[in-house]
């Protein structure tokens, strides 16, 4: 099991342009979190998806975000006209479903850097 | 919504001696705590967790425990190690279907020296 993998590892991006972050979930998870997390802090959840659905995306900013994960292929998320301030790392982590004994883990992250 | 606070931000110890990292919630729906560590430029890892209907839980050097009258929980790590370096982040979460929507401290950088 190769666990969560995302990529790229770095994105750099000058300011306007688009940042895909792809998140692929271990085998078997069809639950898929993606958290931010600026320098020197605790990481802040963005989104909960599963399969086809956004269950909960109350950590979203309202514009330029956004994300999916469609029935075949990784999750995305996406970060239209990319200011200073996106500069952060991106990690996903991924889970089976939800039961009572459930644990959560991550991904490498994706670095963004905007110019 | 749920807000976790993290002491100390920083903590030095010799080689040996134990740490403890404490944290407190506000949200009394929170029922799942996990600790997770990240070395620079790493993922975050899972290194213990407990859920509301246990008050400690060990695992080797690592134990957690929780007061969920007082809403607080703590890492205690003994005998450390200079491999133990690394920042440590408490989280919460009120389980359920919301088990993965965790609610993170702010980190300690914890410093083991030789």
């Amino acid at each position: 099991n190769a666990g969560v993998m995302q990529n790229p590892r770095h994105l750099v991006r000058r300011r306007g342009q688009e940042a895909r972050l792809r998140c692929s979930p271990m085998k078997g998870h069809s639950h898929v979190y993606w958290y931010r997390q600026l320098p020197e802090e605790g990481l802040k959840f963005m989104v909960y998806l599963q399969k086809e659905n956004i269950i909960d995306e109350s950590g979203m900013p309202k514009e330029r975000f956004s994300a999916e994960f469609p029935k075949e292929g990784p999750s995305i998320l996406r970060i239209q006209q990319v200011v200073r301030g996106d500069s952060a790392a991106y990690f996903c982590a991924s889970s089976p479903g939800v039961t009572s004994d459930e644990k959560l883990f991550f991904g490498s992250g994706t670095q963004l850097s905007v110019l | 919504g749920e807000n976790v606070e993290q002491h100390p931000s920083t903590l030095s110890v010799q080689e040996g001696d134990s740490a403890v990292i404490k944290c407190t919630y506000s949200d009394s729906a929170s029922n799942y705590f996990p600790w997770y560590k990240q070395e620079l430029g790493k993922r975050p890892q899972l290194i213990i967790d407990i859920r509301s209907n246990v008050g400690e839980k060990k695992d080797q050097r690592i134990a957690v425990t929780l007061n969920k009258t007082a809403k607080h929980f703590s890492l205690h790590i003994t005998e450390t190690q200079p491999e133990d370096s690394a920042v440590y982040f408490c989280a919460a979460s009120a389980g359920g279907t919301s088990y993965g929507k965790l609610t993170f401290g702010q980190g300690t950088i914890l410093t083991v020296h030789p």
